[in-house]
């Protein structure tokens, strides 16, 4: 079974700043995908960014980067230039594409807040 | 491309009653997905659809619950003498054959009184 781990069930930083959020997984699987949701209050779900465990680069979408250390299993969201727009709920979320599953193993989340 | 739509957006019903939920996905995605989220976690698989076929049941889907794609396009979650614990958000989810994201609905607010 697939685990996915946000340790920091909070976090706060000022506009225009930078933060990193945290996320492990556990998996026996060589293939698979990882991904960071957003979720802003009251509103729906967002991708924000996708990994696949093949790539040895970190995904990049603007302001938005992850750290990728497959052997560590660790899969950190880095936010730069904060925006207040940035708050919200981020979930860090798991396909095992290589068991031929299609169901997202999401972890507990991290609730970010900018400060203007 | 509207996104993924559902339907209602809120519903608020008596323990005991049916309720049933409409997903409409993306159009050109041929996956559907169900989700439930309770507050302060992370949503929760459900169910999957290929097209028509259901193709995976999570254990948290109780004989209670039931999922149908009928032509391959809109779903449909119903949930039977509804109890409390089910009060939730259900989330429906779409995705294309050849991409692994998800793309999500406003999700549905079910509150069990």
């Amino acid at each position: 079974a697939q685990t996915v781990t946000q340790s920091q069930p909070e976090m706060s930083v000022q506009e225009a700043e930078t933060v990193t959020l945290s996320c492990t997984y556990d998996t026996s699987e060589s293939n698979y995908y990882l991904f960071w949701y957003k979720q802003p209050p009251s509103r729906q779900m967002i991708l924000v960014i996708r990994q696949e465990a093949y790539k040895q680069q970190n995904a990049t979408e603007n302001r938005f980067s992850v750290n990728f250390q497959k052997a560590a299993k660790s899969f950190s969201l880095k936010i730069s230039d904060s925006q207040l727009g940035d708050t919200a709920m981020y979930f860090c979320a798991f396909i095992a594409s290589g068991a031929g599953s299609y169901q997202l193993t999401f972890g507990k989340g991290t609730k970010l807040s900018v400060i203007p | 491309d509207t996104g993924v739509s559902q339907d209602p957006r809120h519903k608020i019903t008596k323990r005991g009653q049916n309720v049933t939920f409409r997903c409409d996905p993306i159009s050109e995605h041929n996956r559907l997905y169900w989700y439930r989220q309770t507050l302060g976690q992370g949503p929760e698989f459900l169910t999957y659809f290929q097209n028509e076929a259901q193709l995976e049941k999570s254990r948290l889907l109780s004989d209670r619950f039931s999922a149908e794609r009928p032509k391959g396009s809109f779903s449909t979650l119903e949930i039977q003498r509804t109890e409390q614990g089910d009060s939730a958000m259900y989330l429906c989810a779409s995705s294309s054959a050849k991409l692994y994201e998800q793309y999500f609905g406003p999700g549905t607010r079910l509150t069990v009184t």
